[in-house]
């Protein structure tokens, strides 16, 4: 079975510095990873994903992902937190010997103070 | 806007009462999941459908069921409902499945937030 562990129930960071949302995954097979974020009362929003190819993915609202196939980790990376990054992002994995189906982490909520 | 719309977005019902929640997917996607987020919780798993037909189940009750249209809408089914059912129930869908379609995010509603009083 297929599943993703996200650390840190909570993230702290001052606005100007740079960010990072821990994720693991664990899989059969080649993993298909995705990061969304989500404000509240809102649905979940596609940030980034990786596929295949170079290790480190750039997505929306100038957020990156840092692929690392030995660790069985995609971390998510931001060089300067705004305070409207501030919201619950969430870590997924799809893989083909689960079929389709999408799994999510626990979720990590990331607060950027002024 | 995602292209996935959920109705109703609030609900409010009394407890062993039954609802059922609404998806319409994005145009072109054949593949729906339906999620719950509990208050604090991450998103649980609850079915996938594909084409009609399902496809993989989670941790969903007994009392809850879904299904799939031909029109390719979908309703989640809840019955006797329970207190600790009240959470957000996430539809989202994608295009498809199969290994050529593992690269393809899901694309979420905005959700229908469930309390049962």
């Amino acid at each position: 079975a297929q599943s993703v562990a996200q650390p840190e129930d909570q993230v702290n960071v001052a606005e100007g510095n740079p960010l990072t949302v821990k994720c693991t995954y664990s899989v059969s097979g080649n993993p298909y990873l995705f990061w969304y974020v989500q404000y509240p009362n809102r649905g979940l929003q596609f940030l980034l994903k990786y596929i295949t190819g170079d290790n480190l993915v750039k997505g929306s609202y100038g957020f990156e992902a840092e692929f690392n196939k030995s660790q069985t980790s995609f971390h998510l990376k931001k060089p300067s937190a705004l305070v409207s990054d501030s919201a619950l992002y969430f870590c997924a994995v799809r893989s083909i010997n689960a079929g389709n189906m999408l799994t999510f982490g626990g979720g990590t909520r990331l607060m950027v103070k002024p | 806007d995602s292209g996935v719309t959920q109705t109703p977005k609030h609900l409010i019902t009394a407890t062993g009462q039954r609802v059922t929640l609404r998806c319409s997917p994005r145009s072109g996607d054949l593949s729906v999941y339906w999620y719950q987020q509990s208050l604090d919780q991450g998103l649980q798993f609850l079915i996938q459908y594909y084409n009609g037909e399902e496809r993989a189940k989670g941790n969903i009750l007994e009392r809850f069921s879904a299904q799939q249209f031909p029109d390719l809408h979908s309703e989640l089914n809840l019955s006797s409902l329970e207190l600790g059912d009240s959470a957000l129930y996430f539809c989202a869908s994608s295009v498809g499945i199969g290994p050529e379609r593992m690269n393809t995010e899901a694309f979420f509603g905005q959700g229908t937030r469930l309390t049962v009083v």
